[in-house]
């Protein structure tokens, strides 16, 4: 099956620092990827989604200054998560699809642990 | 507006008796239905998805899923659960005529014990 790869998988920063995850489709080129964030024990909270070449589209109440997005190319999004704060602490998930008809399947990467001091 | 139940908030079972993990969705349309698997500290994994056809829906390790259109449910099942498929599980619903936006249920953790 396609394979997404995060990284870093985990990251632990200081407050006021910004970090930058990067999302790739290993073995497909993605039409689309998605930013999630999961809270502990809880569902997936979609927060962008971004096309290459294009301007991410932010989910309602997510900051687009906060959590930047780049879809650099078909393999490549990065999220940059500036100017953290320990609420921004959580579980960060890209995903992507590889077609563009609604049928597609959504493929997740593994996810990266963000720990904000 | 579309929409995805789990009622369950945790199954537990004994390991080489039948699973069953519940979904119940609302979308306005035709659904594509989805089930994801998480392992702790892990991104979702597909297992399996139900865009038309056949009912019954065979998936990755031995877990299956039959669409019900007229109880609007699309549960998870496997007839021998192992300790390994403890984990937590996701339905997940795309309506047909609404581009691709998909919903995600709250989640379901499985317990198989030994």
């Amino acid at each position: 099956g396609a394979v997404v790869s995060q990284h870093p998988s985990w990251v632990i920063c200081k407050s006021g620092t910004s970090v930058k995850i990067e999302c790739r489709s290993l073995d497909f080129q993605a039409t689309t990827m998605f930013w999630y964030r999961q809270f502990p024990k809880q569902s997936l909270m979609l927060m962008a989604t971004s096309n290459e070449g294009s301007k991410a589209t932010y989910e309602q109440g997510v900051e687009k200054d906060k959590f930047l997005i780049n879809h650099a190319s078909l393999t490549l999004s990065t999220l940059t998560v500036t100017s953290a704060h320990p609420e921004d602490s959580s579980f960060y998930i890209c995903s992507a699809r590889e077609g563009l008809i609604a049928a597609d399947t959504q493929y997740f990467g593994p996810g990266t642990r963000l720990t904000v001091l | 507006a579309q929409s995805v139940a789990q009622p369950e908030d945790q199954v537990n079972v004994a390991e080489g008796n039948p699973l069953t993990v519940k979904c119940t969705y609302s979308v306005s349309g035709n659904p594509y239905l989805f089930w994801y698997v998480q392992y702790p500290n892990r991104g979702l994994q597909f297992l399996l998805k139900y865009i038309t056809g056949d009912n019954l829906v065979k998936g990755s390790y031995g877990f299956e899923a039959e669409f019900n259109k007229s109880q609007t449910s699309f549960h998870l099942k496997k007839p021998s659960a192992l300790v390994s498929d403890s984990a937590l599980y996701f339905c997940a619903v795309r309506d047909k005529g609404g581009g691709f936006k998909t919903i995600f249920g709250a989640g379901t953790r499985l317990f198989v014990k030994a």
